[in-house]
């Protein structure tokens, strides 16, 4: 399968600092990529989806001047959690394809606020 | 009602054991579906898609029914290696995956 890579897979920050997590597709081009959070013993949810060359789709809810999305290349997406907070604590994970076929995910980052 | 309901669990089956879990969906216009196996602290990765043919891989059996919206994964003969989180999803079209909260099984020596 398709290869994504995650950078950092830990950190660790302290509340009103921000944090930028980077979402790289490795052997293939990314046009679209998607971009969740997982809380414990909770599924995946959908925080936003990332259009390169254009601006990220967020689902209700999700504050977009709080999670800044920046998809600039065909092979790069970030997310920024800016000025974290002990409630953003979470597992991020980024994913790549979809659609009909299936989704590829990077390794994760966990990041906790305190 | 949730867009995908799977039963939280946890299974706890002995190895060599025969599982099943069950997963409905509520959107009569999703194409895709999938079994996503997750251990714990790690991503989601792809098990196997389900067809409605139903499908088979080594000891993994798929299922689909669109009339119920209901589809299923069996395991046979359980290895502890099996333990995991096993995701049902499902997509519509060319919109993002919808994801189950999962089903744990835990598979004991």
């Amino acid at each position: 399968g398709a290869v994504v890579s995650q950078h950092p897979s830990w950190v660790i920050c302290k509340s009103g600092t921000s944090v930028k997590i980077e979402c790289r597709s490795l052997d293939f081009q990314a046009t679209t990529m998607f971009w969740y959070r997982q809380f414990p013993k909770q599924s995946l949810m959908l925080m936003a989806t990332s259009n390169e060359g254009s601006k990220a789709t967020y689902e209700q809810g999700v504050e977009k001047d709080k999670f800044l999305i920046n998809h600039a290349s065909l092979t790069l997406s970030t997310l920024t959690v800016t000025s974290a907070h002990p409630e953003d604590s979470s597992f991020y994970i980024c994913g790549g394809g979809g659609g009909t076929y299936e989704q590829y995910f990077g390794p994760g980052t966990r990041l906790t606020v305190t | 009602r949730k867009e995908v309901e799977q039963d939280p669990g946890p299974f706890n089956v002995p190895e060599g054991a025969t599982v099943a879990f069950n997963c409905t969906y509520s959107n009569s216009a999703s194409q895709s579906f999938f079994w996503y196996r997750q251990d714990c602290r790690k991503e989601p990765k792809l098990l196997m898609s389900v067809y409605s043919s139903g499908n088979e891989d080594g000891r993994f059996t798929a299922q689909l029914n669109r009339a119920s919206q209901y589809i299923s994964l069996l395991i046979r003969d359980s290895k502890l290696s099996d333990s995991a989180t096993y995701l049902c999803v499902v997509n519509v079209g060319n919109t993002p995956l919808v994801f189950g909260k999962g089903t744990r099984l835990s598979v004991i020596a």
